[in-house]
Parts: structure tokens; sequence; C-alpha cells
């Protein structure tokens, strides 16, 4: 079975803060591991996924993940919070890079204070 | 390039009625998964359709049912509404192989809200 846990379901940072976002999995086989952002009344947006190739992955909007296998962690960061990222953050998991069969975390939702 | 495009956006139906909910994936894609997703939890992975069969399903009753045409669109149908059935519902487009490889790429409808009262 795989989980996934996101720490912390409101994270509030002022423009220009680092931005941190925790996610922890839970997976008897090797993990893929996505990160998606969601903006009201619209659909999920992938920032970025991790499929067993390099352990820090690069996403869209400068949002970078580093996979921690003996930490069992995927946290999503950004040096650089812009008044534009606040939205609801997921980490989600899946076998096989069957993205489409997917266990979601409850999500983040990211406020960014002027 | 049209995205994933769903309908209705908006539906409010009451306890025991019946709900069908469409999708057309992305252009060029010919996996279609859909997902709830309750108020303040992720979404939940209900059953994904290829080549118009469903290849895998999540836990999900018998009540949600689905169906996949030959242009790939598909169709999620909800018998007997509980009210425990008030959700987002996502469609999610994908290839079921890409280069090689299944397809890791999802993208998202903007979802129909139902409403069940």
């Amino acid at each position: 079975a795989q989980s996934v846990t996101q720490l912390g379901s409101h994270v509030s940072v002022s423009e220009g803060a680092l931005v941190l976002l925790r996610c922890n999995y839970s997976s008897s086989v090797p993990p893929y591991l996505f990160w998606y952002v969601q903006y009201p009344n619209q659909g999920l947006q992938l920032l970025l996924k991790y499929t067993s190739a390099a352990t820090l992955v690069k996403g869209i909007n400068g949002f970078e993940a580093e996979f921690k296998k003996s930490e069992t962690s995927f946290h999503l960061t950004k040096p650089s919070a812009h008044m534009s990222d606040a939205a609801e953050y997921f980490c989600a998991v899946s076998y096989n890079t069957n993205a489409g069969k997917s266990t979601f975390g409850d999500g983040t939702t990211l406020t960014v204070k002027p | 390039d049209a995205g994933v495009t769903q309908s209705p956006t908006h539906l409010i139906k009451t306890r025991g009625q019946q709900v069908t909910l469409r999708c057309s994936p992305k252009s060029g894609h010919d996996t279609v998964s859909w997902y709830q997703q309750a108020l303040g939890q992720g979404p939940q992975f209900i059953f994904q359709y290829y080549e118009e069969e469903e290849r895998q399903r999540g836990n999900f009753p018998d009540r949600f049912s689905g169906h996949q045409f030959p242009n790939y669109s598909s169709e999620l149908n909800v018998n007997a509404l509980l009210l425990g059935d008030s959700a987002l519902y996502l469609c999610a487009s994908s290839l079921f192989w890409d280069r090689g490889r299944r397809g890791e790429k999802l993208f998202f409808g903007s979802g129909t809200q139902l409403s069940v009262l």
C-alpha cells in the first residue's frame, strides 16, 4: 500500500521568503512522486515529478523538490515566494509510473503575505 | 490545443438520483482517470480507462461506473446518490504509453462540482 502525508495544512510566508512544503510518503516499492498545484476553481497542474532519475528535481515556476529515500520525504521548495504562488499544493505517489492511479495527500494551502 | 474539458461545471442532485459526468481528454491522449475530491481533502482515485476498458479501480462502490468511447472521451456515472457523494469530480488524461514507458504526466480538467441535497 502507498500513502502520502503532507505536514501542515496551511503554510504562510512573506513575499520573497523561502517556501518549504513538506511531504512524506510510504510505499512498499520504489515510488514515483509528484507535486501538483491547484488554483481556485481550477484543476491540478503538475509542478514536478520524480521517477527514479536525479534525486533533485526541478519543476516549473522555480519550484524544486529533493527525493530522500532515507527520510521517505519529497519536500517542495522555492527560494523566493511570489504572490502568484498562493494556491493549494498536493503531493502524490504512484506505482510503476502509472500516474493515473496516484495517491494524493490532503494538500497544503500556501498563503503569501505582501 | 484544447486541454481536458469536463461538463457540466456544476450540478445539483437529490439523494437517490443518478448522475452522469463527462470528460474530453487532451488532444492526443488515450487514457482517462477519474478522481473524487471532497472538501478539504486531496483527490481520491476512482478508476482509469484505456482502450474502452476499466484498467484500474480505487476503493469505490459499484454505484460508481464509467465508460470510455472510441474517441477516448469518458463518462462517470454515479447511481443512488448519497449526501457523501458531494464533491469535486476531476478527470485527468494521459498517454498510456509514452515513448516506450507508461505515461507519467497527468493533465487535469477543472472538474465538476456535484452537490447532493
